[in-house]
């Protein structure tokens, strides 16, 4: 049973480009999360979704930032126009239950803006 | 809100002692506790859970202890090895969310 699968694992963007972030939970989970973390700071909690629908986005950027979860496929985070304050790890998580439940991660992606 | 904290951002040990990572929370009714352990470039890695129902957990190496009374969870790992070494996180649900904390970094020399 593969885990919790992220592409790319590195991510280079200039300034002003579109990065896209790619997660496949793991096999019968329903539940994704994504968390944005800065060197040496702890995760911040950005957006929970269950098949095409966006539950909780509270900690996602109004601005620039969106996510989908659709009914086929892995789940998108993309970020427009990025700018180098976007430079971070982006973690996938799923559950298969609900969002206060054990959270299961991936690898992440590193994205750089230059 | 909650607020998760740890009490030391680092922590250095010598191999084969033990060691004990602290964590606090400020919501009374959070009634879920999980600790994870991140290496370096990896993504977190579940270690241990436990429910408000109780006050102690082991697994292999490693118990978790929670005080309700005074809103503590505690990671303990025996016989710490070098492969330990990495940054831990408490993660405290609540109101159906969880939230982490910090971290902590540990250290293990040889």
């Amino acid at each position: 049973n593969a885990g919790v699968m992220q592409n790319p694992r590195h991510l280079v963007r200039r300034r002003g480009q579109e990065a896209r972030l790619r997660c496949s939970p793991m096999k019968g989970h329903s539940h994704v999360y994504w968390y944005r973390q800065l060197p040496e700071e702890g995760l911040k909690f950005m957006v929970y979704l269950q098949k095409e629908n966006i539950i909780d986005e509270s900690g996602m950027p109004k601005e620039r930032f969106s996510a989908e979860f659709p009914k086929e496929g892995p789940s998108i985070l993309r970020i427009q126009q990025v700018v180098r304050g976007d430079s971070a790890a982006y973690f996938c998580a799923s559950s298969p239950l609900g969002r206060d439940e054990k959270l299961f991660f991936g690898s992440g992606t590193q994205l750089s803006v230059l | 809100g909650e607020s998760v904290g740890l009490h030391l951002p680092t922590l250095s040990v010598q191999e084969g002692d033990n060691s004990i990572i602290n964590c606090a929370y400020s919501n009374s009714a959070s009634d879920y506790f999980i600790w994870y352990k991140q290496e370096s470039g990896k993504g977190p890695q579940f270690i241990i859970d436990i429910r408000s129902n109780m006050d102690k957990r082991q697994g292999q190496r490693v118990t978790v202890l929670l005080n309700k009374t005074v809103k503590h969870l505690s990671l303990q790992i025996a016989a710490t090895q070098p492969g330990d070494s990495a940054v831990y996180f408490c993660a405290v649900s609540e109101e159906e969310q969880l939230i982490f904390g910090q971290g902590t970094e540990l250290s293990v020399k040889p």
